[in-house]
Formats: structure tokens, C-alpha cells, sequence
């Protein structure tokens, strides 16, 4: 069956990074893509990026351009989403999930909905 | 970027009753590229509906979805206890993909 067990929770402070990590299990991981969302403490659910297990090819949300990276290791079917100079209001609980995409034309689009999705890591971001 | 909106914010209703869920997108959501998800506390969304009005896998045919261009609706047939979450629609005909703020539906 197909899971995603993300890494566990972390604390960190204010400037420092910190880097999820999503392992894939029962499905192809080059095969399919994966996808970042975060939650804030009671709020709804905001979408990071993206990113091709194939070939890295990487999709980020405007507002977290320069800051985020995300990577995969196809060794180990884990995927990786490294967040850097974090702040207060990165405290959150971060998802991973697995997506289709195509490609066309030049670019890359998901075609599917987030089919299967990690059980979340908290982050707090605290001095 | 294509914004959603959910209403209501908050349904109250009884075990057995029919929820009407509606998401309207501030523009046309390419290819009814249109999902809903369920989520209840503490626990990761799942995934009900795709493409607008294909249920995912395992999905109890109580739950289904239709509409296109900009108005979407996500119908319980008749709510179970188990049925009680925060439902959020998504599109990701467009990048960015984008989530609505939810629909609670709780006991009444």
C-alpha cells in the first residue's frame, strides 16, 4: 500500500533552517511527484511546491522563492523540503503528499488531485 | 492566481442529513481540475474528489461532487457520525495550486 512517514517533529530558532524529510513506499517513486503544503496553528492549508521525483524539475510558491529547496533521493525514495532563515510565522505543520503532473508545451503541470499525503511534522519556530 | 471561496463557513447539521458544500473560484478552474479533501483533528487531509466529480479510491459513494468553470459543490448524502471534519476544496488546473479556507461541519 502506498505511505509517505515524514520525519518528526522539530524545534528551531528564529534565522535557522530546517529540512522534512517524506519517505515513499508502495509505488514507484520516479513514476509520480511530490507535493509541499503547510497548515499554521488552526488556519487552512497553504501550498509550498513541487517537485518531479523523475527528474527534480521544481515548482515553488511565489512567497517562498529564495527561501525553500526541495529535493529527492530516488536511492531511497525519500523526498527532501529544506526551509531556510525561518521566522515565527513558519511555525506549522508540514505535509508532503503524492501528485501526478504531465508535461507539455515547455512546461510541467499537476494533473490530479494529492492522492496520498504524509502524516504532517510540526515545526515551531521559537527564541 | 485563482482564489476560493467556501460557503458556508460552518454547517451545522444532524447525523442522516444531506450536506451541500459549495467552492466558487474567481476564475475558471482549467479542465474541472477540482478536488476536495476532508480533514479532521490532528490528522492529515484525504483526498474524496478529483477532476470535480470522480471519487477517489475507497471513498463511500454517500460523497459526491459536480459542477465546473467557477461553481462547485461537494454533497454528503447522508452524514454519518464519522462525517464530521473541515472539508477544503483545492484547484490545480493552475499554478499555483490553491486551497479554499474550508467548510466545517459539525454536530448540530
Amino acid at each position: 500500500q502506498v505511505q509517505l512517514v515524514q520525519s518528526g517533529a522539530d524545534v528551531k530558532k528564529p534565522g535557522a533552517s530546517v529540512k522534512v524529510s517524506c519517505k515513499a513506499s508502495g509505488y514507484t517513486f520516479t513514476t509520480y511527484g511530490i507535493s509541499w503544503m503547510r497548515q499554521a496553528p488552526g488556519q487552512g492549508l497553504d501550498w509550498m511546491g513541487w517537485i518531479s521525483a523523475y527528474n527534480g524539475n521544481t515548482s515553488y510558491a511565489q512567497n517562498l522563492q529564495g527561501r525553500v529547496t526541495m529535493t529527492t533521493d530516488t536511492s531511497t525514495s525519500t523526498a527532501y523540503m529544506e526551509l531556510r532563515s525561518l521566522r515565527s510565522d513558519d511555525t506549522a505543520v508540514y505535509y508532503c503528499a503524492r501528485i501526478e503532473y504531465y508535461y507539455a508545451a515547455g512546461s510541467y503541470y499537476i494533473s490530479s488531485g494529492f492522492d496520498y499525503w504524509g502524516q504532517g511534522t510540526l515545526v515551531t519556530v521559537s527564541s | 492566481e485563482i482564489l476560493l471561496t467556501q460557503s458556508p463557513g460552518t454547517l451545522s447539521l444532524s447525523p442522516g442529513e444531506r450536506a451541500t458544500l459549495s467552492c466558487r473560484a474567481s476564475q475558471s478552474v482549467s479542465s474541472s481540475y477540482l478536488a476536495w479533501y476532508q480533514q479532521k483533528p490532528g490528522q492529515a487531509p484525504r483526498l474524496l474528489i478529483y477532476g470535480a466529480s470522480d471519487r477517489a479510491t475507497g471513498i463511500p459513494d454517500r460523497f459526491s461532487g459536480s459542477g465546473s468553470g467557477t461553481d462547485f459543490t461537494l454533497t454528503i448524502s447522508r452524514l454519518e457520525p464519522e462525517d464530521f471534519a473541515v472539508y477544503y476544496c483545492q484547484q490545480y488546473g493552475s499554478s499555483p495550486p490553491t486551497f479554499g479556507p474550508g467548510t466545517k461541519v459539525d454536530i448540530k
